[in-house]
């Protein structure tokens, strides 16, 4: 079941940065958040995820509340092809692990 | 980063026949695979986890004599829809995580598409 709350959609001017957020206010301690996005008609794409400190990778980073209780994605200068569905789910993260989606938010990035 | 393929990229089927989907995780070993159906505008819903192996194991509400799914190697696991409805008609992802590594994030096949009439 999914446990996260993200807006339903945001726009983005190009090259601005994107800031995602998501709640997750009943996040356990050993879970850790994810987010991947999907482009219309393609397989999920893995960006990023963490369990308590901040990360960053060449995509995007990610910022997570010191109670954990909410998280943003940031996209640092959107271009036109991170237009896409981004989910944001919490889990324990282990190989034999369910992901459950939720609705996630529609991201346009306007030229 | 880890490759999963699915195959067919879409299919169109006649109402009453069965369908076979398969995902393969292309340069890694899964011990356990997934597969998720998604319908126009809505989100992924995970359908069953797939183990190598042994039985499938199936989320509330998804028929497992309907949705057969086997999982033979740790590189192939299929999913048969049986006596395929209109209503079957969906958008088909399955996804894996390396065995035996410290990885944590799924990869994600490109999906099939199947078409009842």
């Amino acid at each position: 079941d999914a446990k996260t709350t993200q807006p339903t959609s945001m726009d983005c001017a190009e090259g601005r940065a994107a800031n995602l957020p998501c709640n997750h206010s009943t996040i356990s301690g050993n879970e850790y958040v994810y987010w991947y996005r999907q482009i219309h008609s393609q397989g999920p794409q893995y960006i990023i995820h963490g369990l308590k400190n901040n990360e960053t990778n060449e995509m995007a980073s990610l910022i997570i509340t010191e109670d954990r209780k909410s998280s943003t994605l940031i996209l640092p200068h959107a271009t036109l092809r991170d237009t896409a569905v981004y989910y944001c789910i919490v889990r324990v993260a282990s190989t034999g692990n369910q992901f459950y989606f939720g609705t996630g938010t529609s991201l346009t990035v306007i030229p | 980063g880890a490759v999963v393929s699915q195959h067919p990229s879409w299919v169109i089927c006649k109402s009453g026949t069965s369908v076979k989907i398969e995902c393969r995780s292309l340069d890694f070993q899964a011990t356990t695979m997934f597969w998720y159906r998604q319908f126009p505008k809505q989100s992924l819903m995970l359908m069953a986890t797939s183990n190598e192996g042994s039985k499938a194991t199936y989320e509330q509400g998804v028929e497992k004599d309907k949705f057969l799914i086997n999982h033979a190697s740790l590189t192939l696991s299929t999913l048969t829809v049986t006596s395929a409805h209109p209503e079957d008609s969906s958008f088909y992802i399955c996804s894996a995580s390396p065995y035996g590594t410290t990885y944590n994030e799924q990869f994600f096949g490109p999906g099939t598409r199947l078409t009842v009439l």
